[in-house]
This record gives structure tokens, C-alpha cells and sequence, in this order.
């Protein structure tokens, strides 16, 4: 079973600074017949379901605010957003869709310093 | 609008069981491959089960095999969990989810219920 880890466990930055979140999974993820990473990255607000935010590790959801992005191949992963907003503030996870059991990294909470 | 609305979450003792629906609307349902991921409360999300659109092939966690039995009904576009055996670690939110593309059951999620709660106490 592939092991997704984030950190940090929990981040504060500051309005309009850069946030950044760290994925690692315990085996690569990339396919090598299609070149694509299977690792996407959801938000959850309080009371709601996650929210997909990236896909194909890199690729942005449709209504996604491009301040959102994602990099990384193989088992390292980030997702970064450029410009803290308020409305940011939530739990992040990166999910890996490469091999069942699909699994969930344990989570990172992003608030405001 | 696409949207999945689960039900059937409720309060049952340990070694009961329990169904859980999801209703799916918006989107071709027969095509897609749909699942089940569960949350513990203030907690993170972990995948449970998997059925096909095809030919409703079916895969699952580890913890629930033997135990819960995913299905479909392609007439009333609704995704089933039954529960049995249950435990006080089966305790979560249960959400339907939807994977991006109805090719394929290795995807990305793009479309989640909003949970429905299991809870599994004396």
C-alpha cells in the first residue's frame, strides 16, 4: 500500500504571502505509460466535503483560482498558493489515485498569522 | 447540476448493520465508477470502497472486506453501502464520491457528497 505524508502538519502565513504544502508518498505514483502523476490535491473548509483543487498532480480544476498550483513528480509533491487569502484558510490533503488502496496523506492545516 | 446526496447514517450498536444510499443526479450515472471515502470527525479521509460503471466490479479497504458491500442501481441512480459487522472504528462521516472521468476508476474526484454520519456505539 502506498503511504502519502504531508508537511507540515500545520502552517500560519501571513495575507498575500506565499503558502507552500509538501507531499511525499512511500512509491512513485508516476505511470510510465502515459508520463502522469497520479496525485491530486483537495481543500476542506469546516462542514464541508473536500473540494478537488489539482489533478494529474499539476493540472487546475475548472473555477480554481490560478493562485492555487501544484508541482512534483515520482514520490515529492507541492502544492502552492502565491497569495494567501482569507477564504483560504482550511485543510489541505494530497490523494494518490495511482494503485488500490487509494490513499490520503493525514492532512494540513493552513491558517493565518 | 451534478450533485450526490447521501442517506442512511444513524446511531447503531457494535456487530449491527446499516445502509447507506447515495442518490446521484446530473450526470450519466451507468458510466461512472463511484466510491466511498470516509472521515472520522476532525480527522483525515480514507478510501473504503470502489464499484465500476462497466461491469460493477467492486474493490475495498482492507478493514471493511467481508464486512460492507458496495452496489449500484443503474435504474434509480443510486450507489449503496451495507454495513455489517460493525465497529466502534467505523465511527465517520461516509461520502459518496465521483471521480472525474467516467472512462476509467483510477481518477481524481471532482464531485463529493455532503456525508453522511455512522456512529457506532453501546
Amino acid at each position: 500500500d502506498i503511504v502519502m505524508t504531508q508537511s507540515p502538519d500545520s502552517l500560519a502565513v501571513s495575507l498575500g504571502e506565499r503558502a507552500t504544502i509538501n507531499c511525499k508518498s512511500s512509491q512513485s505514483v508516476l505511470s510510465s505509460s502515459n508520463n502522469k502523476n497520479y496525485l491530486a490535491w483537495y481543500q476542506q473548509k469546516p462542514g464541508q466535503p473536500p473540494k478537488l483543487l489539482i489533478y494529474w498532480a499539476s493540472t487546475r480544476e475548472s473555477g480554481v483560482p490560478d493562485r492555487f498550483s501544484g508541482s512534483g513528480s515520482g514520490t515529492d509533491f507541492t502544492l502552492t498558493i502565491s497569495s494567501l487569502q482569507a477564504e483560504d484558510v482550511a485543510v489541505y490533503y494530497c490523494h494518490q489515485y495511482y494503485s488500490t488502496p487509494q490513499s490520503f496523506g493525514q492532512g494540513t492545516k493552513l491558517e493565518i498569522k | 447540476e451534478v450533485q450526490l446526496v447521501e442517506s442512511g447514517g444513524d446511531m447503531v450498536q457494535p456487530g449491527g448493520s446499516l445502509r447507506l444510499s447515495c442518490a446521484a443526479s446530473g450526470f450519466t450515472f451507468r458510466n461512472y465508477a463511484l466510491s466511498w471515502v470516509r472521515q472520522v470527525p476532525g480527522k483525515g479521509l480514507e478510501w473504503v470502497s470502489t464499484i465500476s460503471g462497466s461491469d460493477a466490479t467492486t474493490y475495498y479497504t482492507d478493514s471493511v472486506k467481508g464486512r460492507f458491500t458496495i452496489s449500484r442501481d443503474n435504474s434509480k441512480n443510486t450507489l449503496y453501502l451495507q454495513m455489517n459487522s460493525l465497529r466502534a472504528e467505523d465511527t465517520a462521516i461516509y461520502y459518496c464520491a465521483k471521480p472525474r472521468l467516467s472512462t476509467t476508476r483510477v481518477d481524481s474526484f471532482d464531485i463529493w457528497g455532503q456525508g453522511t454520519m455512522v456512529t457506532v456505539s453501546s
